[in-house]
């Protein structure tokens, strides 16, 4: 079964300018969280959409910070315009209803992001 | 709200030894308890977790975590480590109460040394 896929896998920018991430979940799987793991610290939670729904987005920035997942498969997290702060990995998960708090959450590999 | 907290930021163990990676938990409500490990410039592989029953859960490659509600804890063992076994571990909480989110602590670097 193929896991989640991320890219790119590495972006650097300047701060000001925009980018975009693009992430394909498990097959089936309903759920999708974007994640912002800051060198030294754990993953902290951006977004979750069930199907193509946000369920949750109190922790986006939404003032530079967008996503969509059209069709409830793959999304997009975009940010625009970037700043120095948001250097980070970048983590899209996926599971397999969402619905409850026992779902268990299966990580992509990241994209690390760099902003000068 | 949710706080998972990872005291130790380093861990070191001789290869061969048991391993312990500590963590507590803070929720309202029943919690669920999740550990993943993460190797560098990858993403986080999910170990194992804890929704009910046996306080002892069994997981992927020879890990095990024991959930004591009394002290709040979960912490991760193994009981011969490999120095494959050196990376990053995370544990992560989530309320049973409502659809909340997964909070994770800081992670704490495993190192197994020959």
């Amino acid at each position: 079964e193929a896991g989640v896929a991320q890219s790119p896998r590495y972006k650097i920018i300047e701060k000001r300018q925009s980018v975009a991430f693009w992430c394909n979940p498990i097959s089936g799987h309903a759920t999708l969280y974007w994640y912002q793991q800051i060198l030294g610290q754990g993953p902290k939670l951006l977004i979750q959409f069930q199907n193509n729904g946000v369920v949750d987005d109190s922790q986006l920035p939404k003032d530079r910070f967008s996503a969509e997942r059209l069709k409830g498969v793959d999304s997009t997290l975009k940010i625009q315009p970037a700043k120095l702060e948001d250097s980070a990995v970048y983590l899209c998960a996926s599971s397999l209803v969402g619905g409850t708090s026992t779902d268990t959450q299966y990580f992509g590999p990241g994209t690390r992001l760099t902003v000068l | 709200a949710q706080s998972v907290a990872q005291p130790e930021d380093q861990v070191n163990v001789a290869e061969g030894n048991p391993l312990t990676v500590k963590c507590t938990y803070s929720v309202s409500g029943n919690p669920y308890l999740f550990w993943y490990v993460q190797y560098p410039n990858r993403g986080l592989q999910f170990l194992l977790k804890y929704i009910t029953g046996d306080n002892l859960v069994k997981g992927s490659y020879g890990f095990e975590a024991e959930f004591n509600k009394s002290q709040t804890s979960f912490h991760l063992k193994k009981p011969s480590a490999l120095v494959s076994d050196s990376a990053l571990y995370f544990c992560a909480v989530r309320s049973s109460s409502g659809n909340t989110p997964l909070v994770f602590g800081k992670g704490t670097r495993l190192s197994v040394i020959a």
